[in-house]
């Protein structure tokens, strides 16, 4: 169990610029969940995956953020045309279906940087 | 809906005090609760957790918190702060399998202990 990696850790990007963020679970680990975290708030979930099917995503996800799971395995949180507001920590989860499914591992998370 | 608010964005307290961070929750089923840790630049790391047994939790590093449903409360006590507790607390909340598990969390405790 190496836990749950993220990369990269920081990206200053400028504003309109595409960005991707990638995120490899805990193996075995079919259930992932990106978050973000904004300065003085709690986390807030962005998007849920089962195996690679997204299953939930908030209305904070707007057209111009995208996820994808291929394969099941690791994820990737894209960002088009970057803003300013989108500057935060994004977090990743795993957790594994079962009777621990409730227990989420999270990621160092990637700071996110607009300028 | 489910929701947390964590009373107190920040508390104080002198190493060897005791620790009390508030935290109450609202849920329209039974729910799960979780308190977590960050520490600067970091991801979050699970201190405990409530799952419907014991309504007095124990977790990591000497914490624990005990769960009253007369009062919709997850309170978050250490009976003697050290100089490493000092990071930010977050209560979450899940409703379980209907809501995919995920997690609401509230807005933080920034705790700092005085020498």
């Amino acid at each position: 169990d190496t836990g749950v990696s993220q990369d990269p850790r920081h990206k200053i990007t400028k504003r309109g610029q595409n960005v991707t963020f990638r995120c490899d679970p805990i193996s075995e680990h079919n259930r992932l969940y990106w978050y973000r975290q904004t300065l003085g708030q709690g986390p807030e979930f962005l998007t849920y995956f089962q195996n690679e099917a997204q299953l939930e995503k908030s209305r904070l996800l707007s057209d111009r953020f995208s996820a994808e799971r291929p394969k099941g395995s690791f994820s990737t949180l894209e960002i088009q045309r970057t803003e300013q507001g989108d500057s935060a920590m994004y977090l990743c989860a795993s957790s594994h279906t079962g009777t621990s499914s409730y227990e989420q591992y999270f990621g160092p998370g990637t700071r996110l940087t607009v300028t | 809906a489910q929701s947390v608010t964590q009373l107190g964005s920040h508390v104080s307290v002198s190493e060897g005090a005791l620790v009390l961070l508030r935290c109450n929750y609202s849920s329209s089923v039974p729910p799960y609760l979780f308190w977590y840790v960050q520490y600067p630049n970091q991801g979050l790391q699970l201190l405990l957790k409530y799952t419907s047994a014991a309504t007095l939790v124990k977790g990591i590093n000497g914490f624990e918190a005990e769960f009253k449903k007369s009062e919709t409360s997850f309170h978050l006590t250490k009976p003697s702060a050290h100089m490493s507790d000092a990071a930010e607390y977050f209560c979450a909340v899940s409703e379980g399998g209907g809501s995919n598990y995920k997690l609401t969390f509230g807005k933080g405790t920034l705790l700092t202990v005085n020498p």
